[in-house]
């Protein structure tokens, strides 16, 4: 069975442009939820989309947005970068809801760096 | 507010000798799940093991385990017969669950660990 595939792995953006990126879960996952890594932070939640609804959200800005197809593949887009913005951007996807087993299968990442 | 605290920012251990990582976290939940992340260099992370709060038996996974203390708000990992490939960012977290999709998922700022040969 595939793992999580994110696309693309890296990218080179200048501020004040938008990027959108694009994760699929494994076979069957219906969750799928977002994470910013940085050194400082660490890993922080973005969001979870389960049949193609938000079903929770982190604390970060407006442009940074998501959204879930019916085939339960993923994207997110950020608008208006900064460059704060610049991170590793992980997908995790599960079977069911996080909030019922906490257990998530990672992707690779999307490595985005923001000029 | 919940926080997950991992105290040893790098660590390094011989091959085939045991390490222990430490994790202590804050909360005033009492039903919770806690976990171990294994992030390998230029990989993916995954899953090291899971434990449910209300269970007093520490899990076990192969050649690592925990130790959950949970009056002491404490969750090590030690890791047994270390392997080369034991190589990566180990992350706890925390996650509290009281039903619905409400929850939150919290995570360490990891502990990097090098097994030497």
């Amino acid at each position: 069975k595939a793992g999580v595939t994110q696309t693309p792995r890296y990218l080179i953006k200048t501020r004040g442009q938008q990027v959108t990126l694009s994760c699929s879960p494994i076979s069957g996952h219906r969750s799928v939820s977002w994470y910013q890594q940085t050194p400082g932070q660490g890993l922080q939640f973005l969001f979870e989309y389960f049949s193609e609804t938000q079903r929770n959200k982190g604390n970060f800005p407006g442009r940074f947005s998501g959204r879930q197809f019916s085939n339960s593949r993923s994207e997110m887009n950020v608008s208006t970068l900064e460059l704060g913005d610049s991170a590793l951007y992980l997908c995790a996807s599960s079977p069911e809801l996080v909030a019922n087993t906490g257990e998530l299968f990672f992707g690779e990442g999307s490595r985005l760096t923001v000029l | 507010a919940q926080t997950v605290t991992q105290s040893q920012p790098e660590m390094s251990v011989q091959e085939a000798e045991t390490v222990t990582l430490s994790c202590t976290y804050d909360t005033s939940e009492s039903n919770y799940y806690l976990f171990w992340y294994k992030q390998p260099p230029s990989r993916q992370m995954i899953l090291v093991i899971r434990q449910e709060a209300y269970k007093q038996q520490n899990a076990t996974e192969n050649r690592f385990s925990v130790n959950f203390q949970k009056a002491a708000k404490s969750f090590s990992l030690k890791i047994s017969d270390s392997q080369l490939g034991d190589t990566a960012m180990y992350f706890c977290a925390f996650m509290n669950y009281s039903g619905g999709s409400n929850y939150k998922l919290t995570f360490g700022k990891g502990t990097l660990l090098t097994v030497n040969p």
